[in-house]
């Protein structure tokens, strides 16, 4: 058990719809990040915020948005969803900001999206 | 650019066998190092990481990994596999502020 918690853990929705992903990160870590696993592009970086503001973006597409709450939860957000999303969305959190030396990141294991 | 090569797609070893997984990068500073493995239907664990120091890492279920920068390379390896070690292998660098870079994965299946 890694300590990151994600909800839920499958999701099947339909086109056009929207849905949220909900993660806490192990205690007392700051920095969240989203990754997207699918088959064709493997793990993808989407965002990262630390202490509550966006730190670094990847390869989000603009119908997906994210945000972490003073608590240090995330959730992301994504709208319209086509068939394509369908992937498994991973959540990670590490104590710092970046690649620091002690800065492992530690992975929740994932919601499944499905999208019909 | 920034990469992470795992050249192997798939590699098959037979139980019992000593097994190595490989790891390019291409960074322009110090990177941070580190080896995931995937089970069926299951997250990312975290199996060994190199920071600094000792470039020979020991990690669990008996995995080690060396970090060699002249041949930016941080391979893993086991002595001898167990069927339970099937999985998807997947090494990840992080360098300066950057995020965590994944390659695209190896995936280890293992015969009788």
């Amino acid at each position: 058990d890694s300590g990151v918690t994600q909800t839920p853990k499958h999701l099947i929705t339909a086109t056009g719809q929207r849905v949220t992903l909900r993660c806490s990160p192990r205690s007392g870590d700051l920095s969240v990040y989203w990754y997207q696993q699918s088959l064709d592009q493997g793990l993808q970086f989407l965002i990262q915020y630390y202490n509550g503001e966006e730190r670094a973006k990847g390869n989000i597409l603009e119908r997906f948005s994210a945000q972490q709450f003073p608590d240090l939860h995330s959730e992301l957000n994504l709208s319209s969803l086509e068939l394509g999303d369908s992937a498994l969305y991973f959540c990670a959190s590490s104590p710092m900001r970046g690649g620091l030396s002690g800065n492992t990141i530690y992975f929740g294991e994932g919601s499944w999206l499905t999208v019909v | 650019a920034q990469s992470v090569t795992q050249p192997d797609i798939h590699i098959t070893v037979s139980e019992g066998a000593s097994l190595e997984l490989r790891c390019n990068y291409s960074y322009g500073a110090t990177p941070y190092l580190f080896w995931y493995v995937q089970s069926p239907g299951q997250g990312l664990q975290l199996l060994l990481k190199y920071f600094s120091g000792d470039t020979l890492v020991q990690g669990i279920k008996g995995f080690e990994a060396e970090f060699k920068r002249s041949q930016s390379s941080f391979n893993l390896r086991k002595p001898s596999v167990h069927w339970s070690d099937a999985a998807e292998y997947f090494c990840a660098v992080v360098s300066g502020n950057t995020p965590l870079v994944f390659g695209k994965g190896t995936r280890l299946s293992v015969i009788a």
